[in-house]
């Protein structure tokens, strides 16, 4: 079964950090672009970063660049967002989401993770 | 940035019957706009990619169409499982972006 599935979210004060992980399965992982999208609660969808299958391009929203660093292992079929000088209005869910085509740098997001929830707050 | 404006932002659908959601593009991205279901607690599905491109395992009553800036999601035939919110997102370019979304409710 293709699968992702985030681990690390948690309660974090503002200005701190946090590492948040997907582990995915199911499919070979080291051939698709990845990306996090992120939901406030009671919001809608946000992007926030994108990596292709080689770490040799990256992306970021403007609202989180600078602060937090996406990278993969391939080689762990896992993908990584480093969260630092996290501020309140980060406080969501985040999700990883696969590109759906192998290869491809865009496409439609085909696979997405449960989520893993970030509170900001003192 | 291409901003997604969707309508409406609320819609109270009876069973049986149609619903049109559409998402205007701030500039023309062709035809990369994707359309997604998310229902409460739930993580986003993708329902149709590419404006019309049909996702294998989604039921057949849901159709897109529209290229450019103009694009349109129907359900047709609105059943009880189909309460949800909808997104159509953009992967024309950087960054990439989503509309605001449209929530349907089952009267």
């Amino acid at each position: 079964e293709v699968q992702l599935v985030e681990s690390g979210g948690g309660l974090v004060q503002p200005g701190g950090s946090l590492r948040l992980s997907c582990a995915a399965s199911g499919f070979t992982f080291s051939s698709y672009s990845m990306n996090w999208v992120r939901q406030a609660p009671g919001k809608g969808l946000e992007w926030v970063s994108y990596i292709s299958s080689s770490s040799s391009t990256i992306y970021y929203a403007d609202s989180v660049k600078g602060r937090f660093t996406i990278s993969r292992d391939n080689a762990k079929n896992s993908l990584y967002l480093q969260m630092n000088s996290l501020r309140d209005e980060d406080t969501a869910v985040y999700y990883c989401a696969r590109v759906g085509i192998a290869v491809a740098a865009a496409d439609a997001f085909d696979i997405w993770g449960q989520g893993t929830m970030v509170t900001v707050s003192s | 940035e291409i901003v997604l404006t969707q309508s409406p932002d609320f819609q109270s659908v009876t069973p049986k019957e149609k619903v049109t959601i559409t998402c205007r593009a701030s500039q023309s991205i062709g035809s990369s706009l994707h359309w997604y279901q998310q229902k409460p607690d739930q993580s986003p599905k993708l329902l149709i990619k590419y404006a019309s491109q049909s996702i294998s395992g989604v039921p057949s009553r849901f159709s897109g169409s529209g290229s450019g800036t103009d694009f349109t999601l129907t359900i047709n035939s609105l059943e009880a499982e189909d309460a949800a919110a909808y997104y159509c997102h953009q992967s024309s370019s950087l960054p990439q972006t989503f509309g605001q979304g449209t929530k349907v409710e089952i009267k």
